[in-house]
């Protein structure tokens, strides 16, 4: 069963310091590994989206890595702001273009 | 440029009653997906449309629940009769129909049901 397991379920950080968000999934076959930011009260936003051959990817203070080999994805999270509470959400993309979603790490960010 | 369009962003109702959700999807997307999302289950899809056909049904919970996209720029997701169970919040999301496109979502609709 194709399966996404995000960790940890929540996490509180004081703002300037960095965090790293894990994301482990049983997907197959693979295609892509996307993260997506979701405000409390909105659509979630597309951050990064990895193919089997990127290992790495950034979108300004975020930055995503993928690991095909242990099928290990992190979100490392640099500076973090205040801005950047919300749910992050690992989704894999596997065949007929069918997303399988895991169910979100809760980061609050505190002054 | 405006992103996916869904209406209303919160329904009451009591069960038993028809609901209807209705998405407008970003214009030239020729993808369009219908999610819910519980605390329990986290994002769920439901459906997912290809040049307005229904291409994968397979997450549509029961034959209460039914989706049509008559035409590209208009999708409805209904409920008859609706179940206290369906109370949460439906996403609509529109994309290009190829890999690795990120899918744009609506801020969702929050359902409650009586």
């Amino acid at each position: 069963k194709n399966q996404v397991e995000q960790s940890p379920q929540s996490l509180i950080i004081l703002e300037g310091k960095n965090c790293t968000l894990q994301c482990n999934y049983t997907v197959s076959p693979f295609s892509n590994l996307r993260w997506y930011k979701q405000d409390t009260g909105r659509g979630p936003v597309s951050l990064t989206i990895m193919t089997f051959s990127e290992n790495t990817k950034s979108n300004g203070r975020y930055t995503a890595t993928l690991d095909a080999d242990t099928k290990q994805s992190s979100l490392h999270i640099t500076a973090s702001q205040l801005s950047d509470s919300a749910s992050y959400i690992c989704v894999v993309e596997g065949s007929n273009y069918k997303l399988t979603f895991g169910k979100g790490t809760l980061l609050t960010v505190n002054p | 440029d405006a992103g996916v369009i869904q209406s209303p962003r919160h329904e009451v109702t009591e069960m038993g009653q028809e609901v209807t959700l209705r998405c407008k999807p970003i214009s030239g997307h020729n993808s369009l997906f219908w999610y819910r999302q519980t605390m329990m289950r986290g994002l769920e899809l439901l459906i997912y449309f290809n040049n307005n056909v229904p291409i994968d049904d397979s997450g549509m919970p029961e034959d209460r629940f039914s989706a049509k996209m008559p035409n590209a720029s208009f999708s409805t997701l209904k409920i008859q009769p609706s179940e206290p169970r369906d109370s949460a919040v439906y996403f609509c999301a529109s994309s290009f129909w190829e890999s690795e496109q990120p899918q744009h979502f609506g801020d969702g609709t929050r359902l409650s049901i009586l």
